[in-house]
């Protein structure tokens, strides 16, 4: 299996833009996570899905954040419109079960401009 | 609320000393706990988990895990480092019905 993979590895944008982060989980996890990481925050849970229905959004910091996931093998992070403070690395996970371990990807750089 | 500390930003050892890496929690229950290792320019990846019985865990690249429930402490050990193993280091708890929490990471650098 090639792992949870992510896109972009890197992003570079300029304020206002609209940012598409995306996420292939591993084949028969039923839970995907998004994750944020900076030096100030650490690492901060976004928003998961199981069975590709949204459960818990409560760590999505603004209305310009929004998360999908059409089906099982496909997600996506939107950020709109981006600010220089979403400068982070955005990671996405898998999980087969609720309390199993994490898979992550590799993560998507998003620079901010 | 959950919470997860880890007390040292830092470590720095030599290669070939014994290590540890230290985790405390704030959980009510019985939770999962895990620790993850995070190279550079990638993702986290899973080094061992506890949930019950021996409270020695033995994980990946020769690391162990020790728990304490008096002391509500996980903390992360290896008889010999390597140089290789110079990473930030993540301590994680998953309550039932909860979300995974990490901890602020800790730092690990192992000098030649």
């Amino acid at each position: 299996d090639a792992g949870v993979i992510q896109s972009p590895r890197h992003e570079v944008t300029e304020m206002g833009q609209e940012v598409t982060l995306r996420c292939k989980p591993i084949s028969g996890h039923d839970y995907l996570f998004w994750y944020r990481q900076t030096m100030m925050r650490g690492l901060e849970l976004l928003i998961y899905f199981n069975n590709n229905v949204p459960i818990d959004d409560s760590g999505m910091p603004e209305d310009r954040f929004s998360a999908k996931m059409p089906n099982a093998s496909f997600s996506t992070l939107k950020i709109q419109p981006s600010e220089p403070r979403d400068s982070a690395v955005y990671f996405c996970a898998s999980s087969p079960q609720g309390r199993e371990k994490l898979f992550f990807g590799s993560g998507t750089q998003l620079s901010v401009l | 609320a959950q919470s997860v500390a880890q007390p040292e930003d830092q470590v720095n050892v030599a290669e070939g000393n014994p290590l540890t890496v230290k985790c405390t929690y704030s959980v009510s229950g019985n939770p999962y706990l895990f620790w993850y290792v995070q190279y550079p320019n990638r993702g986290l990846q899973f080094l061992l988990k506890y949930i019950t019985g021996d409270n020695l865990v033995k994980g990946s690249y020769g690391f162990e895990a020790e728990f304490n429930k008096s002391q509500t402490s996980f903390h992360l050990k290896k008889p010999s480092a390597l140089v290789s193993d110079s990473a930030l280091y993540f301590c994680a708890v998953h309550n039932y019905g909860q979300n995974f929490v990490f901890g602020p990471g800790t730092r690990l650098s192992v000098l030649p």
